[in-house]
């Protein structure tokens, strides 16, 4: 069975500050591990996914994330937070079920 | 080129009534994925029919049902509604059903039941 946990259901930041979002998986076969951010009231987009190439990906809006396979992380980072960073971001896997399963969620608030 | 798009926007029903959820997926897709995303919970699964049929669902009683069209477009059921179905309803799409590449999501449909 696969499954995602998601540290920390609020994080808060100041504007230009580190982000850091950590996100932990379980599967028992090489995982596929994806973002998504969700704005408010609007649906989720993609962020950056990992399919077993390259250990840290890159993905939209500056944002990277590392798969470590050793510690089963999946953590999304940022160098400098803007304050339309803010939102809720999901960490979720997919491998060997015939679905997507996402975490929790992590809502990110920047400060001025 | 249009996104996923869902309707109704918002929905109010009371206990014991049924709803009726309704997605486009992207042109060309033809996976759709239910999912429930109510307050703290997270995205939990729900359904996820490829070429007009079922092919998986998540933990949830057979109340919850749906079916897809020849146009890949899908509905969502929910009989006897409870208190606690209350939630964001949010439908995505892919290119097909392999759970590696991106879904395309739609921005929900709001149910609340009184």
């Amino acid at each position: 069975a696969q499954s995602v946990t998601q540290l920390g259901s609020h994080v808060s930041v100041s504007e230009g500050a580190l982000v850091l979002l950590r996100c932990n998986y379980s599967s028992s076969v090489p995982p596929y591990l994806f973002w998504y951010v969700q704005y408010p009231n609007q649906g989720l987009q993609l962020l950056l996914k990992y399919t077993s190439a390259a250990t840290l990906v890159k993905g939209i809006n500056g944002f990277e994330a590392e798969f470590k396979k050793s510690e089963t992380s999946f953590h999304l980072t940022k160098p400098s937070a803007h304050m339309s960073d803010a939102a809720e971001y999901f960490c979720a896997v997919s491998g060997d079920t015939d679905k997507l399963i996402f975490g929790t969620g992590t809502r990110l608030q920047v400060f001025p | 080129e249009a996104g996923v798009t869902q309707s109704p926007t918002h929905l109010i029903k009371t206990r014991g009534q049924q709803a009726t959820l309704r997605c486009s997926p992207i042109s060309g897709h033809t996976s759709v994925y239910w999912y429930q995303q109510a307050l703290g919970l997270g995205l939990q699964f729900l359904l996820w029919y490829d070429e007009g049929e079922e092919r998986n669902r998540g933990n949830f009683p057979p109340r919850f049902s749906g079916r897809q069209f020849p146009n890949y477009s899908s509905e969502l059921n929910v009989n006897a509604l409870e208190l606690e179905d209350s939630a964001l309803y949010l439908c995505a799409s892919s290119l097909d059903g392999r759970h590696t590449g991106e879904l395309f999501f739609g921005e929900g449909s709001r149910l609340t039941v009184l």
